[in-house]
């Protein structure tokens, strides 16, 4: 199985902060990397595919990059309405695995 | 528009079975990657099966052989049968699809499958 480990667990930022979360899997995963954000109470919602396709309606602030084993979230100016929980996923290979969650708090 | 609405959950005793439903709207099952995710009270997501449309499927290890995932192309629904069910599969289970990958592109709200005597 590929493991996603996502750094930090938490993070407190400022609005306007840029923000970057970063997600190590276990082995390469070609580039096949999906980013969520979930808010309390909320199904999550998808972010990006593929490393750093955006999906439709995801506002340019949101960034991924990365290859290999090594990829990035990042959020370019932190807005109130970002605050919340973002996981990442490969789809790899079987069994499909989340990262642990970075949980993007107030300062 | 793509919208996904799940129902079957509840509370059930150890050992027993339950059948969740996802019906589609804005596009059809069969055409997309159908999934199941969960997340137990307070933690992170869980995948838990994928269905082709192929008519392919893969499951989870912790699910695997309890479980079975399906589809009704004339109800455009999504299903997943739950046997032998333990405490550890409480959680808020998911339906998503995604066009291309297999990922998860469109998700519903999620019904909370309970699991205690």
């Amino acid at each position: 199985d590929i493991q996603m480990t996502q750094s930090p667990s938490s993070l407190s930022a400022s609005v306007g902060d840029r923000v970057t979360i970063t997600c190590r899997a276990s082995q390469g995963i070609n580039g096949n990397l999906a980013w969520f954000q979930q808010k309390p109470g909320k199904a999550p919602k998808s972010l990006m595919y593929a490393t750093s396709s955006l999906q439709s309606g995801v506002p340019s602030k949101f960034s991924g990059s990365g290859s290999g084993t090594d990829f990035t979230l990042t959020i370019s100016s932190l807005q109130p309405e970002d605050f919340a929980t973002y996981y990442c996923q490969q789809y790899q290979s079987y069994p499909l695995t989340f990262g642990g969650g970075t949980k993007v708090e107030i300062k | 528009e793509v919208q996904l609405v799940e129902s079957g959950g509840g509370l059930v005793q150890p050992g027993g079975s339950l059948r969740l439903s996802c019906a589609a709207s804005g596009f059809t099952v069969s055409s997309q990657y159908m999934s199941w995710v969960r997340q137990a009270p307070g933690k992170g997501l869980e995948w838990v099966s994928i269905l082709y449309s192929d008519g392919s499927t893969y499951y989870a290890d912790s699910v695997k052989g309890r479980f079975t995932i399906s589809r009704d192309n004339s109800k455009n629904t999504l299903y997943l049968q739950m046997n032998s069910l333990r405490a550890e599969d409480t959680a808020l289970y998911y339906c998503a699809s995604s066009m291309v990958y297999a990922t998860f592109d469109s998700w519903g709200q999620g019904t909370l499958v309970t699991v205690s005597s």
